[in-house]
């Protein structure tokens, strides 16, 4: 069964603070790893997609990086609004298999 | 391009009753997935739908629960004799493919008194 662990839980930093958010994963055949944001009440939002080792994406302050075992989300000089939760999930079969999110909060 | 589309927003019933959750899906998406998230944890699989054919159910309790996705209208996830235990927000994604592209409604909030 695909496994995705998330850490940390949870993520308190001061607006500017770079940080990275880890995301371990065990799956038979990765067809691709994605990240998504989610705001509270609402649904989750699509950042990224990966599906090589090596490969790096970027949108304004975040960079998704993967490798074999493990994707980041590097946050680069945060601002509040972005705080949220943060959802990897891996796709094996034909299905999203998440992990439990790690949720960031960025104070001023 | 309206996006994934769920309703109601929120839902309450009372112990015993039936809850019906729509999703119409992105135009263009024949591929429908539902998720179930309770509070402070991720998002669990459920079911994966095409058109008139339940793909994948393996995430879906074998009783009570069932989906269907009909040639015409939006897709519906039934739970029929609610518990408590039901409680919680459930997610409707649809993609174009099914390999990609993986759009969330807003989700219905479930609330079973």
């Amino acid at each position: 069964e695909d496994q995705v662990t998330q850490s940390p839980e949870a993520l308190r930093l001061q607006e500017g603070e770079s940080s990275s958010l880890n995301c371990s994963y065990t799956v038979s055949g990765l067809r691709g790893l994605f990240w998504y944001r989610q705001d509270p009440g609402k649904g989750p939002e699509f950042l990224f997609t990966l599906y090589s080792a090596g490969e790096e994406k970027e949108k304004e302050r975040l960079k998704a990086t993967l490798t074999k075992k493990e994707s980041f989300l590097h946050i680069t000089a945060p601002k509040p609004e972005d705080s949220a939760t943060y959802l990897c999930a891996v796709q094996a079969q034909r299905k999203l298999s998440f992990g439990a999110g790690t949720t960031v909060t960025v104070r001023a | 391009n309206a996006g994934v589309m769920q309703n109601p927003r929120h839902l309450v019933r009372r112990r015993g009753q039936e809850a019906r959750l729509r999703c119409s899906p992105m135009k263009g998406h024949s591929h429908v997935y539902w998720y179930r998230q309770l509070p402070e944890e991720g998002l669990k699989f459920m079911v994966y739908l095409q058109k008139e054919n339940i793909i994948d159910e393996s995430g879906m309790p074998k009783e009570r629960f069932s989906a269907e996705f009909p040639k015409e209208g939006p897709s519906i996830l039934r739970i029929q004799q609610v518990v408590r235990g039901d409680s919680a927000a459930y997610f409707c994604a649809s993609s174009p493919t099914g390999e990609s592209g993986y759009t969330f409604g807003s989700g219905t909030r479930l609330t079973v008194v």
